[in-house]
């Protein structure tokens, strides 16, 4: 079945340091993958999506390809801020985020001022 | 607009009760997905309505069960509580349709005692 591998946390990086979240996949066809950021005590925002392959999601400076050579969707954003600490959720669906989503375990991120 | 919004925030239940968790999706919105999300964990997919029906479910026992109303609003139901049911309980609204995006309310914490 599909499924979602990130890479474990917690990560933690100085403010304007370079963010890097590896994820992979494993899915039949063509599915659209998504990143999800969980602020503390809230639910998960969109961060950013890609439908097919060689996509570029982008949103606030972070941005992600989908690489479907690679099965991967890596999360990178150039200068980190205090305010980005949160967990990130890679995750994939067949038909898109209204359908049923598959998510990664996530990944905590620390950014110290 | 007042995005997803899910009751009660809080709730703590004994083994073997029942429990009522309720949404309300987005203004527009027409689909009703619901997540189990367990501490550390990324959210699992429980099922999905769309025109009062189900329409996917996730690997979830059939203690889990649903409803969703003509206003598009949407309940789950847990029997038979287990410890192992403690979890934030995710709500996602969507309109049918390819590739749309899915809005998440905060969550229910529920905690079995």
């Amino acid at each position: 079945g599909n499924s979602v591998t990130q890479m474990e946390g917690p990560v933690t990086l100085s403010e304007e340091a370079f963010l890097t979240i590896n994820c992979t996949y494993t899915a039949t066809g063509y599915p659209s993958l998504f990143w999800y950021v969980q602020y503390p005590g809230e639910g998960l925002q969109l961060l950013l999506k890609a439908t097919k392959a060689d996509d570029k999601g982008s949103n606030k400076g972070f941005e992600a390809t989908y690489r479907k050579e690679t099965t991967s969707f890596h999360l990178e954003k150039g200068s980190v801020q205090v305010s980005d600490s949160a967990v990130y959720f890679c995750a994939l669906s067949d038909r898109g985020g209204g359908f049923k989503t598959i998510f990664g375990a996530g990944t905590r991120l620390f950014v110290k001022a | 607009d007042a995005g997803v919004t899910q009751s009660p925030t809080h709730l703590i239940k004994t083994r073997g009760q029942q429990v009522t968790l309720r949404c309300s999706p987005k203004s527009g919105h027409d689909t009703v997905s619901w997540y189990q999300q367990a501490l550390g964990q990324g959210p699992q997919f429980i099922f999905q309505y769309y025109e009062e029906e189900e329409r996917q479910r996730g690997n979830f026992p059939d203690r889990f069960s649903g409803h969703q109303f003509p206003n598009y609003s949407s309940e789950l139901n847990v029997n038979a509580l287990l410890l192992g049911d403690s979890a934030l309980y995710l709500c996602a609204s969507s309109w049918d349709g390819v590739n749309t995006e899915a809005f998440f309310g905060q969550g229910t914490r529920l905690t079995v005692v």
